[in-house]
């Protein structure tokens, strides 16, 4: 069975640091692509960008490149979505998803919260 | 920038038909998808490549596309069809992917 299991809600100031993890079990970690979706409260979703961990490719929306990071570790078969410099507007639920091919997301984790405030 | 247009909200008693379209210049060369979330919840895919459903999805669902609009109909609504719906695409210039703006379903 496919499973992608995210870590836990995040409070944090603006200026900190953060990494949020997605574990994946249950199918070859470096076989299938796997996204970042952000929905901020009350919103709707945003796709951020994709990674392969087959070889490390990644694609960043526009919107988001350069204000985060997608990486994965193939070891643990895990997932990472990371920024440097948190903001307020960074608040949000973070979904990490796998699609069977590209574009059609069977596979959703349950949502990282991440909260961002002084 | 590329974008996907959505109505803001649908409102269809139990049992009737429900449509809910999806615009963008991209739709005539790509394919959409169809997520359903509902509140709290994670997105669900219910429809893949303009008008596959995946397994488990009901037949209810359907999605259809032609030009650059991507519809998705619930034929015969439900109280628990009740969320809100997203289309979904791939630029077709550039690698980037995009989220419609969602439509919130009432069933009532």
């Amino acid at each position: 069975e496919v499973q992608l299991v995210q870590s836990g809600a995040e409070v944090k100031k603006p200026g900190e640091s953060l990494k949020i993890s997605c574990k994946a079990s249950g199918y070859n970690f470096t076989s299938y692509w796997i996204a970042w979706v952000r929905q901020m409260p009350g919103k709707g979703l945003e796709w951020m960008g994709i990674l392969y961990p087959g070889d490390s490719e990644t694609r960043y929306s526009p919107a988001f490149q350069g204000q985060v990071t997608i990486s994965a570790d193939k070891s643990i078969n895990t997932a990472y979505l990371q920024w440097s410099s948190l903001k307020a507007s960074d608040t949000a639920t973070y979904y990490c998803a796998r699609p069977t091919t590209y574009s059609d997301y069977h596979y959703w984790g349950q949502g990282t919260l991440v909260t961002v405030s002084s | 920038s590329f974008e996907l247009t959505q109505p803001p909200s649908v409102s269809v008693s139990p049992g009737q038909t429900a449509r809910i379209t999806c615009s963008g210049d991209a739709l005539p060369k790509k394919y959409a998808y169809w997520y359903q979330q509902k509140s709290g919840q994670a997105p669900v895919l219910v429809i893949y490549e303009d008008s596959k459903r995946p397994s488990g999805i009901p037949e209810r669902f359907s999605g259809s596309s032609s030009g650059t609009m991507a519809t998705l109909t619930i034929s015969g609504a439900q109280v628990e069809d009740e969320a809100d719906y997203y289309c979904y695409s791939t630029d077709s210039s550039v690698n980037n992917s995009v989220f419609g703006t969602g439509t919130k379903v009432t069933v009532l």
